[in-house]
């Protein structure tokens, strides 16, 4: 049981150019998210996908793009990254319902953008 | 729009030292709150998770209070520990539901020397 796992760990890209971040839970969670974490800003909800199928934008999605494959998967995608979009990116995942309310925390990604 | 606080930013005490750590929320209407551990270049890993109609939760050493009219809550460590070392966030619910979408707090960064 693998839990949540993400890749890649680390990438640098530069201005403008695309790229893909994988998400993969077994858990089999209907819920997932990603998030980005800043210095001094916590964690931020950029999109999230209560189930299969099914996503909507969270606090701050402007220049992202998600895709829940199946119910294992949730990627994010930046289309032209810019140096704002600098950070690290958390994938997460909840079972709905569960009455402890926990969500599981993958890694993260260490993005820079040049 | 909520928005959690934490206080202090950072702390660092000698072992053997019982902490108190701060979160405080703006909107009062929250279903629960969670207290998160990341150790540095991890993900989060779930503490403690108080619903609304709590006052407190305790798991070992740690103890998490809920004050809901006030808008806080504290992350009480007894006999701190070097292996306690770490940022611990705070975060709710984003619209006072339980759907997942948390909102976090900027973290408080825990070293406990030796």
């Amino acid at each position: 049981n693998a839990g949540v796992t993400q890749t890649p760990k680390f990438q640098v890209l530069k201005t403008g150019q695309s790229m893909t971040l994988q998400c993969a839970q077994d858990m089999n969670h209907n819920s997932m998210y990603w998030y980005r974490q800043d210095p001094g800003m916590g964690l931020r909800l950029i999109y999230y996908s209560a189930s299969e199928g099914t996503t909507d934008k969270g606090e701050v999605p402007n220049g992202y793009n998600v895709s829940r494959l199946n119910k294992r998967e949730f990627s994010l995608r930046l289309e032209s990254a810019a140096p704002s979009q600098t950070s690290v990116y958390f994938c997460a995942s909840r079972r709905t319902g569960d009455p402890t309310d926990t969500q599981y925390f993958g890694p993260g990604t260490r993005l820079t953008v040049l | 729009k909520q928005e959690v606080t934490q206080i202090p930013a950072a702390l660092s005490v000698p072992e053997g030292e019982n902490l108190v750590l701060n979160c405080s929320f703006t909107d009062s209407a929250i279903y629960n709150l969670q207290w998160f551990r990341q150790d540095p270049g991890k993900g989060l890993t779930s503490l403690l998770l108080i619903q609304s109609s709590q006052r407190e939760q305790t798991s070992g050493r740690l103890n998490a209070s809920l004050d809901k009219s006030s808008g806080r809550s504290t992350l009480y460590i007894a006999a701190s520990q070097p292996g306690d070392s770490a940022t611990y966030l705070c975060a709710v619910p984003r619209g006072g539901t339980s759907y997942g979408k948390l909102t976090f707090g900027q973290g408080t960064i825990l070293t406990v020397h030796p």
